[in-house]
């Protein structure tokens, strides 16, 4: 199946520093990818919808300036979170669905932020 | 609105079969999915279904979908312990391309 690589796995900042997380789809061009945010012991929520060349989508309560992403290509769409806070530490999932295809979507392995 | 709801947990015997249900509200839901978390990992597809069908079957994985009661359900049979870890189901709406909405994740414990 198709691969969706995300870099780095885990990172632990300082508090007001940035952070950006890579994810990438290795054998195959996704127009869309999404960020999910998991915290301990819960289910996962939808952050934003990054579409390629253009702004991503946010869901409401999502603090777009906050977390910035990026959709320069057709295979990396990046996340940054900005001047990180302790709340912000978190399980940080994308994904990305081939296009035409069944709605199927493949998951990044995670990114876990620490912000001390 | 959107809501999809799982019970939490799920403790079964290895050898036995395990039942996963879900919940969900949305109507217009194209495909439902299933996914499996092991700890600290991302998410590994296990199967989907497509609205308009009622069971799938996948090797040791059955999913029933009764789209009248909303109502979808994993059979893990013969469960083994490496079967250990949080199931999530998920829905697709027809017209979000690809927006996944989560349950809340079922864990299930499997006892030697």
């Amino acid at each position: 199946g198709a691969v969706v690589s995300q870099h780095p796995s885990r990172v632990i900042c300082k508090s007001g520093t940035s952070v950006k997380i890579e994810c990438r789809s290795l054998d195959f061009q996704a127009t869309t990818m999404f960020w999910y945010r998991q915290f301990p012991k819960q289910s996962l929520m939808l952050m934003a919808t990054s579409n390629e060349g253009s702004k991503a989508t946010y869901e409401q309560g999502v603090e777009k300036d906050k977390f910035l992403i990026n959709h320069a290509s057709l295979t990396l769409s990046t996340l940054t979170v900005t001047s990180a806070h302790p709340e912000d530490s978190s399980f940080y999932i994308c994904s990305a669905g081939l296009a035409g295809g069944t709605g199927e979507l493949f998951f990044g392995e995670g990114s876990r932020l620490t912000v001390l | 609105g959107e809501d999809v709801e799982q019970s939490l947990f799920l403790s079964v015997r290895e050898g036995d079969s395990s039942v996963i249900n879900c919940t969900y509200t949305d109507s217009s839901s194209t495909y439902l999915y299933w996914y499996k978390q092991e700890p600290g990992a991302g998410l590994q597809l296990l199967t989907y279904i497509f609205s308009n069908m009622d069971m799938k079957q996948d090797q040791r994985l059955t999913v029933l979908l009764n789209k009248k009661d909303k109502h979808l359900s994993l059979r893990i049979a013969d469960t083994q312990t490496g079967d250990s870890a949080i199931y999530f189901c998920a829905e697709s709406m027809m017209d979000s391309s690809y927006k996944l909405i989560f349950g809340s994740g079922t864990r299930l414990l499997v006892r030697p």
